[in-house]
Protein backbone atom coordinates (compact mmCIF):
# COMPACT_ATOMS: atom_id res chain seq x y z
CA UNK A 1 0.00 0.00 0.00
CA UNK A 2 1.13 3.81 -0.38
CA UNK A 3 0.33 7.07 1.26
CA UNK A 4 0.99 10.57 0.82
CA UNK A 5 1.13 12.79 3.85
CA UNK A 6 1.71 16.94 3.02
CA UNK A 7 2.35 18.51 6.31
CA UNK A 8 0.86 22.03 5.92
CA UNK A 9 -2.90 22.42 4.59
CA UNK A 10 -2.33 25.83 4.19
CA UNK A 11 1.27 28.09 3.61
CA UNK A 12 1.79 31.40 3.63
CA UNK A 13 5.08 33.28 1.84
CA UNK A 14 5.30 37.29 1.40
CA UNK A 15 6.27 37.50 -2.81
CA UNK A 16 10.15 37.35 -3.19
CA UNK A 17 10.72 35.14 0.09
CA UNK A 18 11.49 31.19 -0.18
CA UNK A 19 8.45 28.76 -0.30
CA UNK A 20 8.74 25.38 1.05
CA UNK A 21 6.30 22.72 0.87
CA UNK A 22 6.62 19.40 2.82
CA UNK A 23 5.55 15.67 1.34
CA UNK A 24 6.28 12.57 2.92
CA UNK A 25 5.14 9.38 1.32
CA UNK A 26 5.03 5.35 1.92
CA UNK A 27 5.45 3.01 -0.78
CA UNK A 28 6.21 -0.58 -0.35
CA UNK A 29 7.62 0.10 -4.09
CA UNK A 30 10.46 1.69 -5.64
CA UNK A 31 8.04 4.65 -6.47
CA UNK A 32 7.28 7.49 -8.86
CA UNK A 33 6.30 10.79 -7.05
CA UNK A 34 4.98 13.99 -8.61
CA UNK A 35 4.08 17.46 -7.42
CA UNK A 36 0.66 18.53 -9.02
CA UNK A 37 -0.37 22.08 -9.16
CA UNK A 38 -4.25 23.33 -9.24
CA UNK A 39 -4.36 27.01 -10.09
CA UNK A 40 -8.41 28.57 -9.77
CA UNK A 41 -10.70 27.07 -12.11
CA UNK A 42 -7.86 25.25 -13.44
CA UNK A 43 -6.92 21.24 -14.39
CA UNK A 44 -4.04 19.98 -12.53
CA UNK A 45 -0.57 20.65 -14.10
CA UNK A 46 2.04 18.46 -13.36
CA UNK A 47 5.36 20.51 -11.71
CA UNK A 48 7.89 17.89 -11.86
CA UNK A 49 8.64 14.19 -11.48
CA UNK A 50 10.91 11.90 -9.93
CA UNK A 51 11.63 7.95 -11.42
CA UNK A 52 14.33 6.95 -10.15
CA UNK A 53 17.32 9.03 -11.90
CA UNK A 54 18.34 12.06 -10.28
CA UNK A 55 17.31 12.73 -6.61
CA UNK A 56 17.01 16.22 -6.91
CA UNK A 57 14.32 16.98 -9.34
CA UNK A 58 13.80 20.68 -11.63
CA UNK A 59 10.43 21.37 -12.55
CA UNK A 60 8.40 23.96 -14.31
CA UNK A 61 8.42 27.39 -13.14
CA UNK A 62 11.53 27.67 -10.97
CA UNK A 63 10.14 24.71 -8.85
CA UNK A 64 12.14 21.69 -7.18
CA UNK A 65 12.23 18.60 -5.39
CA UNK A 66 14.48 16.51 -3.57
CA UNK A 67 13.79 12.58 -3.14
CA UNK A 68 15.23 11.72 0.33
CA UNK A 69 15.14 7.97 0.39
CA UNK A 70 16.02 7.96 3.95
CA UNK A 71 13.57 10.32 5.56
CA UNK A 72 10.64 9.20 2.96
CA UNK A 73 10.67 12.81 1.91
CA UNK A 74 9.89 14.66 -1.35
CA UNK A 75 9.60 18.23 -0.36
CA UNK A 76 9.04 21.28 -3.04
CA UNK A 77 10.99 24.22 -2.86
CA UNK A 78 11.30 27.63 -4.60
CA UNK A 79 13.79 30.30 -4.24
CA UNK A 80 11.74 33.17 -4.26
CA UNK A 81 7.91 33.01 -4.37
CA UNK A 82 5.87 34.72 -7.29
CA UNK A 83 2.22 36.18 -6.78
CA UNK A 84 1.21 33.36 -9.56
CA UNK A 85 2.48 30.68 -7.82
CA UNK A 86 -0.86 31.08 -5.68
CA UNK A 87 -2.30 27.82 -5.92
CA UNK A 88 -3.05 24.16 -4.57
CA UNK A 89 -0.42 21.97 -4.33
CA UNK A 90 -0.54 17.80 -4.38
CA UNK A 91 2.01 15.66 -3.47
CA UNK A 92 1.35 12.20 -5.66
CA UNK A 93 2.69 9.07 -5.16
CA UNK A 94 2.48 6.12 -8.13
CA UNK A 95 3.21 2.89 -7.63
CA UNK A 96 4.12 0.07 -9.98
CA UNK A 97 1.02 0.22 -11.55
CA UNK A 98 -0.79 3.48 -12.52
CA UNK A 99 -3.20 4.58 -9.81
CA UNK A 100 -1.90 7.71 -8.00
CA UNK A 101 -2.22 8.54 -4.82
CA UNK A 102 -2.60 11.81 -3.84
CA UNK A 103 -2.02 14.02 -0.47
CA UNK A 104 -4.71 15.93 0.55
CA UNK A 105 -3.77 19.18 -0.83
CA UNK A 106 -1.69 21.91 0.45
CA UNK A 107 -3.16 25.67 -0.54
CA UNK A 108 -0.23 27.81 -1.18
CA UNK A 109 -0.93 31.94 -0.55
CA UNK A 110 1.54 34.72 -1.45
CA UNK A 111 1.47 38.05 0.06
CA UNK A 112 2.61 41.28 -2.09
CA UNK B 1 -1.86 19.30 -29.05
CA UNK B 2 -5.50 19.67 -27.38
CA UNK B 3 -5.30 18.49 -23.82
CA UNK B 4 -7.98 15.79 -22.11
CA UNK B 5 -11.41 17.98 -22.39
CA UNK B 6 -14.50 17.58 -20.12
CA UNK B 7 -17.77 17.78 -20.09
CA UNK B 8 -19.81 19.81 -18.64
CA UNK B 9 -17.82 21.74 -16.58
CA UNK B 10 -20.74 22.03 -13.89
CA UNK B 11 -23.28 20.31 -13.11
CA UNK B 12 -25.86 20.98 -10.45
CA UNK B 13 -28.97 17.81 -10.27
CA UNK B 14 -31.24 16.75 -7.30
CA UNK B 15 -30.43 13.78 -5.01
CA UNK B 16 -32.42 10.89 -7.54
CA UNK B 17 -31.74 12.15 -10.86
CA UNK B 18 -28.97 10.62 -13.17
CA UNK B 19 -26.23 12.56 -14.71
CA UNK B 20 -23.09 11.45 -17.59
CA UNK B 21 -19.79 12.99 -17.38
CA UNK B 22 -17.63 12.87 -20.45
CA UNK B 23 -13.72 12.82 -20.48
CA UNK B 24 -12.58 13.03 -24.29
CA UNK B 25 -8.27 12.01 -23.87
CA UNK B 26 -5.71 13.07 -25.36
CA UNK B 27 -5.51 11.58 -29.46
CA UNK B 28 -3.34 8.34 -29.45
CA UNK B 29 -3.47 7.83 -25.22
CA UNK B 30 -5.04 4.19 -24.75
CA UNK B 31 -4.79 4.72 -20.77
CA UNK B 32 -7.37 6.89 -19.43
CA UNK B 33 -7.90 7.22 -15.48
CA UNK B 34 -11.32 8.68 -13.40
CA UNK B 35 -10.35 10.13 -10.23
CA UNK B 36 -12.92 12.21 -8.26
CA UNK B 37 -12.09 14.47 -5.23
CA UNK B 38 -14.97 15.14 -2.34
CA UNK B 39 -15.38 18.18 -0.67
CA UNK B 40 -12.58 18.54 1.77
CA UNK B 41 -11.06 14.89 1.29
CA UNK B 42 -8.25 13.75 -0.77
CA UNK B 43 -8.17 13.07 -4.84
CA UNK B 44 -8.84 9.47 -5.25
CA UNK B 45 -8.47 7.40 -8.13
CA UNK B 46 -11.91 5.39 -8.98
CA UNK B 47 -11.48 3.78 -12.39
CA UNK B 48 -8.25 3.01 -15.18
CA UNK B 49 -9.23 1.81 -18.90
CA UNK B 50 -7.18 0.84 -21.12
CA UNK B 51 -8.30 1.01 -24.72
CA UNK B 52 -11.77 -0.18 -23.80
CA UNK B 53 -11.06 -2.47 -21.50
CA UNK B 54 -11.24 -1.75 -17.76
CA UNK B 55 -7.83 -2.41 -16.26
CA UNK B 56 -8.64 -1.43 -12.54
CA UNK B 57 -11.47 -0.25 -11.08
CA UNK B 58 -11.07 -1.00 -7.45
CA UNK B 59 -12.04 2.66 -6.66
CA UNK B 60 -15.34 2.53 -7.85
CA UNK B 61 -17.32 3.52 -4.80
CA UNK B 62 -20.43 1.42 -5.70
CA UNK B 63 -22.64 0.26 -8.14
CA UNK B 64 -24.29 3.59 -8.67
CA UNK B 65 -21.08 4.33 -10.97
CA UNK B 66 -20.96 3.10 -13.86
CA UNK B 67 -17.96 3.97 -16.49
CA UNK B 68 -17.86 2.97 -20.05
CA UNK B 69 -15.42 3.43 -23.20
CA UNK B 70 -16.76 2.07 -26.19
CA UNK B 71 -14.46 2.19 -29.17
CA UNK B 72 -11.71 3.43 -26.95
CA UNK B 73 -11.74 6.68 -27.35
CA UNK B 74 -13.66 9.07 -25.24
CA UNK B 75 -15.47 7.91 -21.63
CA UNK B 76 -18.78 8.38 -19.62
CA UNK B 77 -19.05 7.56 -16.14
CA UNK B 78 -22.68 7.50 -14.88
CA UNK B 79 -24.47 8.05 -11.80
CA UNK B 80 -27.45 6.79 -11.58
CA UNK B 81 -29.54 7.40 -8.93
CA UNK B 82 -26.74 10.45 -7.60
CA UNK B 83 -26.82 10.65 -4.10
CA UNK B 84 -25.53 13.72 -1.76
CA UNK B 85 -22.14 12.05 -1.10
CA UNK B 86 -21.45 12.15 -4.91
CA UNK B 87 -20.90 16.27 -5.01
CA UNK B 88 -17.59 16.55 -6.13
CA UNK B 89 -15.33 17.37 -8.34
CA UNK B 90 -14.34 14.72 -10.98
CA UNK B 91 -11.74 14.45 -12.82
CA UNK B 92 -10.56 12.42 -16.39
CA UNK B 93 -6.36 11.80 -17.03
CA UNK B 94 -5.28 9.91 -20.14
CA UNK B 95 -1.38 9.21 -20.29
CA UNK B 96 0.67 7.43 -23.25
CA UNK B 97 1.35 4.23 -21.48
CA UNK B 98 0.32 2.30 -18.15
CA UNK B 99 3.06 2.44 -15.56
CA UNK B 100 4.74 4.77 -12.94
CA UNK B 101 7.02 6.50 -15.46
CA UNK B 102 4.27 7.78 -17.46
CA UNK B 103 2.86 11.61 -16.94
CA UNK B 104 -1.11 11.68 -16.29
CA UNK B 105 -2.42 14.50 -17.80
CA UNK B 106 -5.82 16.11 -16.76
CA UNK B 107 -8.65 17.84 -17.77
CA UNK B 108 -10.16 20.49 -15.55
CA UNK B 109 -12.67 18.40 -14.11
CA UNK B 110 -16.27 18.77 -13.64
CA UNK B 111 -18.30 20.12 -10.45
CA UNK B 112 -20.95 17.77 -10.02
CA UNK B 113 -23.04 19.34 -6.78
CA UNK B 114 -26.28 16.87 -6.02
CA UNK B 115 -28.69 18.87 -3.62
Amino acid sequence: AQSVTQLDSHVSVSEGTPVLLRCNYSSSYSPSLFWYVQHPNKGLQLLLKYTSAATLVKGINGFEAEFKKSETSFHLTKPSAHMSDAAEYFCVVSDIWRALTFGSGTRLQVQP
Amino acid sequence: EAGVTQFPSHSVIEKGQTVTLRCDPISGHDNLYWYRRVMGKEIKFLLHFVKESKQDESGMPNNRFLAERTGGTYSTLKVQPAELEDSGVYFCASSQDSGRLYEQYFGPGTRLTVT
